[in-house]
């Protein structure tokens, strides 16, 4: 069946330090990979997403690159801060099928002040 | 606008008794999702139903039922609660596929469930 894996599962950095993320997708027919952040006890929400005609998006200080014929996405977080410090989650989806969504298992990100 | 509600936030079960997890969304979206996150295991699918009347398997459907009662609601039940269906159960909505932009999944705070 379809399957995300996402890598690493715990990561930490200095603040200020980049943050790369890393996730792989299995099934060809996914054309949409959003990522959500999530804080200790809230719930999920969405930071920035990629469809699959498109390898790359940046929004401010989060970027995400895709590529297809890998099967392959990764979210970059430059310049990090404290504040950045949750579990992120990537997801592939498959729009024509009625949005069934597979997300990763999270990576824990821990920004050290 | 209150977004992705959920009822009840907590809810302590014994083993065989039945319960019905409630979510409603005001955002007038077509989709809608039950998910179940774990320690370790992110948000898995349980069902999903892409418009009103029709709902689909996702990744972890045994033991649970869904109902999409209108386009606002879109409930869980437990039959036969087991201790392994202790998580936290997630709802959330998102826009009808095929629709032009964003497909951001807005979800619900949440419902921690325990099976003792």
């Amino acid at each position: 069946g379809e399957n995300v894996e996402q890598h690493p599962s715990t990561l930490s950095v200095q603040e200020g330090d980049s943050a790369v993320i890393k996730c792989t997708y299995s099934d060809s027919a996914s054309n949409y990979f959003p990522w959500y952040k999530q804080e200790l006890g809230k719930r999920p929400q969405l930071i920035i997403d990629i469809r699959s005609n498109v390898g790359e998006k940046k929004d401010q200080r989060i970027a995400v690159t895709l590529n297809k014929t890998a099967k392959h996405f990764s979210l970059h977080i430059t310049e990090t801060q404290p504040e950045d410090s949750a579990v992120y989650f990537c997801a592939a989806i498959l729009s024509g099928g009625g949005f069934k969504t597979i997300f990763g298992a999270g990576t824990r990100l821990f920004v050290k002040a | 606008n209150a977004g992705v509600t959920q009822t009840p936030k907590f809810q302590v079960l014994k083993t065989g008794q039945s319960m019905t997890l409630q979510c409603a969304q005001d955002m007038n979206h077509n989709s809608m999702y039950w998910y179940r996150q774990d320690p370790g295991m992110g948000l898995r699918l349980i069902y999903y139903s892409a418009s009103e009347g029709t709902t689909d398997k996702g990744e972890v459907p045994n033991g649970y039922n869904v109902s999409r009662l209108n386009k606002r609601e879109f409930s869980l039940r437990l039959e036969s609660a087991a201790p392994s269906q202790t998580s936290v159960y997630f709802c959330a909505s998102s826009r009808r596929p095929g629709t032009s932009g964003i497909y951001e999944q807005y979800f619900g705070p949440g419902t921690r469930l325990t099976v003792t």
